[in-house]
């Protein structure tokens, strides 16, 4: 069964703060990785997507990692802002099954002042 | 990216009553879309998949007959919650792609019913 768990379930930072969030994942075969960052109450917006053969990708202060050996990605806010405060959700993409998209549960991130 | 819009945002409705939520591609043609169903705090949940002018594919355990999906274009979705009840309110959310690129999502709709 292809499943995408994502640690720490939440976590509050102080504005300008680093974090570094986690996603494992047993999707095969694997498409592609991506990053979505959804507020409260609204849909899901995309930060970084990155296939097989990509290590990193940035998005402005979003930094995404990706090691398909372990199976594994991060998330990394840099210098993060109070407009940071929403849930980040890692989803995963199998290359069979239409492409059928595996969610992770979210890590909801608090930016504090 | 390309946009996706979905409407209304919010939604009240009486228990008993019909709700249709619109989702549409505003700059690409929309050859499947996805609705998904949100509760507090949790991940989203896949409730079925349309392609269009076909007959939508549902995730086992969403009741096809309650909600009912149309695809009849290649820019518009809608999703149907018939007779809705209070334990129907969640958050709705919809994606739509051209091919298999990649899906974007709608704002969301927040239903409650009373």
């Amino acid at each position: 069964k292809n499943q995408v768990e994502q640690s720490p379930q939440s976590l509050i930072i102080l504005e300008g703060k680093n974090c570094t969030l986690q996603c494992n994942y047993t999707v095969s075969p694997f498409s592609n990785l991506r990053w979505y960052k959804q507020d409260t109450g609204r849909g899901p917006v995309s930060l970084t997507i990155m296939t097989f053969s990509e290590n990193t990708k940035s998005n402005g202060r979003y930094t995404a990692t990706l090691d398909a050996d372990t199976k594994q990605s991060s998330l990394h806010i840099t210098a993060s802002q109070l407009s940071d405060s929403a849930s980040y959700i890692c989803v995963v993409s199998a290359m069979a099954d239409d492409y059928k998209l595996s969610f992770g549960a979210g890590t909801t991130v608090t930016v504090r002042a | 990216g390309a946009v996706v819009s979905q409407h209304p945002s919010r939604v009240i409705c009486k228990s008993g009553t019909s709700v249709k939520i619109e989702c549409r591609s505003l700059d690409f043609q929309a050859t499947t879309m996805f609705w998904y169903r949100q509760f507090p705090k949790q991940s989203l949940m896949l409730m079925a998949t349309s392609n269009e002018g076909s007959k939508a594919t549902y995730e086992q355990g969403v009741e096809k007959d309650k909600f009912l999906i149309n695809h009849a274009s290649l820019t518009l979705s809608t999703l149907t919650v018939t007779s809705a009840h209070p334990e129907d309110s969640s958050f709705y959310i919809c994606s739509a792609r051209e091919g298999h690129t990649e899906a974007f999502f709608g704002q969301g709709t927040r239903l409650t019913v009373v």
